[in-house]
């Protein structure tokens, strides 16, 4: 099955400053791509996602970029505020059929 | 837009009894559901994938038999944990994905199960 790597697991950035979350999947058969934000007690929301017949993918301060090559996919935001302090989920799907999660990082905005 | 609805939001229960999760797609027909398990500070396990009118597919090391799920319509599936034990306790999560191409899925607000 797919296996899903997540690093780092704990992220603090001053803000204003970007981060970066970086994943790796295992499946070459892996093809969409989403990243989830869940807040303490929340449920995971979807914040973008990519396809595997896309490179990269902005929207506003959030992008992913995707290597199918190398099989890892990063999620980069810039311009950090402090809500945007929660625990970021990645995720690997072959069709949508199953959804495999990377470990999850902690990211902390500091003021 | 596209809600998905979980009852109950929290349940405790004594060791020994059974409890029911359900999971509706308010606003669309969710032809696939995922039950996801989560434990405090980590990351969601898939345990099994729920495809309406058909058995659910369930992951490695998920006892089928200790997790019924039954997805009896486009709507709704439910997850029941037979004769739960403390080690049950956890918040359980419910996913309905859009049946378009490699749809995006929606998540339940979870439930958190405590087994005393």
């Amino acid at each position: 099955g797919e296996n899903v790597e997540q690093h780092p697991s704990t992220l603090s950035v001053q803000e204003g400053d970007s981060a970066v979350i970086k994943c790796t999947y295992s499946d070459s058969a892996s093809n969409y791509f989403p990243w989830y934000k869940q807040e303490l007690g929340k449920r995971p929301q979807l914040i973008i996602d990519i396809r595997s017949n896309v490179g990269e993918k902005k929207d506003q301060r959030i992008a992913v970029t995707l290597n199918k090559t190398a099989k890892h996919f990063s999620l980069h935001i810039t311009e950090t505020q402090p809500e945007d302090s929660a625990v970021y989920f990645c995720a690997a799907s072959n069709t949508g059929n199953q959804f495999y999660f990377g470990t999850g990082t902690s990211l902390t905005v500091i003021p | 837009g596209a809600v998905v609805s979980q009852h109950p939001s929290w349940v405790i229960c004594k060791s020994g009894t059974s409890v029911k999760i359900e999971c509706r797609s308010l606003d669309f027909q969710a032809t696939t559901m995922f039950w996801y398990r989560q434990f405090p500070k980590q990351s969601l396990m898939l345990m099994a994938t729920s495809n309406e009118g058909s058995k659910a597919t369930y992951e490695q090391g998920v006892e089928k038999d200790k997790f019924l799920i039954n997805h009896a319509s486009l709507t709704l599936s439910t997850l029941t944990v037979t004769s739960a034990h403390p080690e049950d306790s956890s918040f359980y999560i419910c996913s309905a994905r859009k049946p378009v191409g490699a749809g995006e899925q929606f998540f339940g607000p979870g439930t958190r199960l405590t087994v005393l």
